[in-house]
């Protein structure tokens, strides 16, 4: 079965850092493009960052730029999200997504990340 | 930046009835690579369709895409109660990879 679990989230303060991983069982992430998708409370689905199978290839929304950080270690079939200096505008069910394309075939359930002082 | 968006915002239709769900994208799509997914409260979405009009594994023919260029369509032919979410199209050709606000189905 294909799954993507993540795993990282909670409650940090406004300047702080998290580092989400997502691992992924059922299939390799060797090949896919991996996605990190948030949603804030009430609000719809946004697109954060994506990297390329080898991870030659990073690219990221503009209000993250600078400050978040993805990548991978296909070895354990990994995908990561290092996020520095957290806002409280980053509050959100942050879902590690992947697919052979950009189009993500799979998906986590997500994990919460909570900015507040 | 490629801005999608999403109509009507809320659609409301009785099981068996045929669901029209459009986005519009302010310029046009590279080749069609235009995905809708299917999002229920505390689930992982699921892709239904992508490059447009190709349904995903899985995905019941009831489920249609449309479109090309700035106009696409989801349709879905007979509504099932399991059909009730909230639908996105995201635009998978141009970075960022950016999404509508969604349309939320509600089964009467």
């Amino acid at each position: 079965e294909v799954q993507l679990v993540e795993s990282g989230g909670g409650l940090v303060q406004p300047g702080g850092s998290l580092r989400l991983a997502c691992e992924a069982s059922g299939f390799s992430l060797r090949n896919y493009y991996m996605n990190w998708v948030r949603q804030a409370p009430g609000k719809g689905l946004q697109w954060v960052a994506i990297i390329r199978g080898d991870g030659s290839e990073k690219l990221y929304v503009d209000s993250v730029k600078g400050r978040f950080t993805i990548s991978r270690d296909n070895a354990r079939n990994s995908l990561y999200l290092q996020m520095d200096s957290l806002r409280v505008e980053d509050t959100a069910v942050y879902f590690c997504a992947g697919g052979l394309g950009w189009t993500s075939e799979h998906w986590g359930q997500g994990t919460l990340v909570t900015v507040s002082p | 930046e490629i801005v999608l968006t999403q109509s009507p915002g809320t659609l409301s239709l009785s099981p068996g009835e045929r669901a029209t769900l459009s986005c519009r994208a302010s310029q046009s799509i590279t080749n069609n690579y235009l995905a809708w997914y299917q999002h229920k409260p505390g689930q992982a979405p699921r892709l239904l369709i992508d490059d447009a009009s190709n349904r995903a594994t899985g995905i019941p023919d009831r489920f249609s895409g449309s479109g090309s260029g700035t106009d696409f369509t989801l349709t879905i032919s007979r509504l099932d109660p399991e059909d009730s979410a909230v639908y996105y199209c995201q635009q998978c050709a141009h970075s960022p990879l950016t999404f509508g606000q969604g349309t939320k189905v509600e089964i009467k």
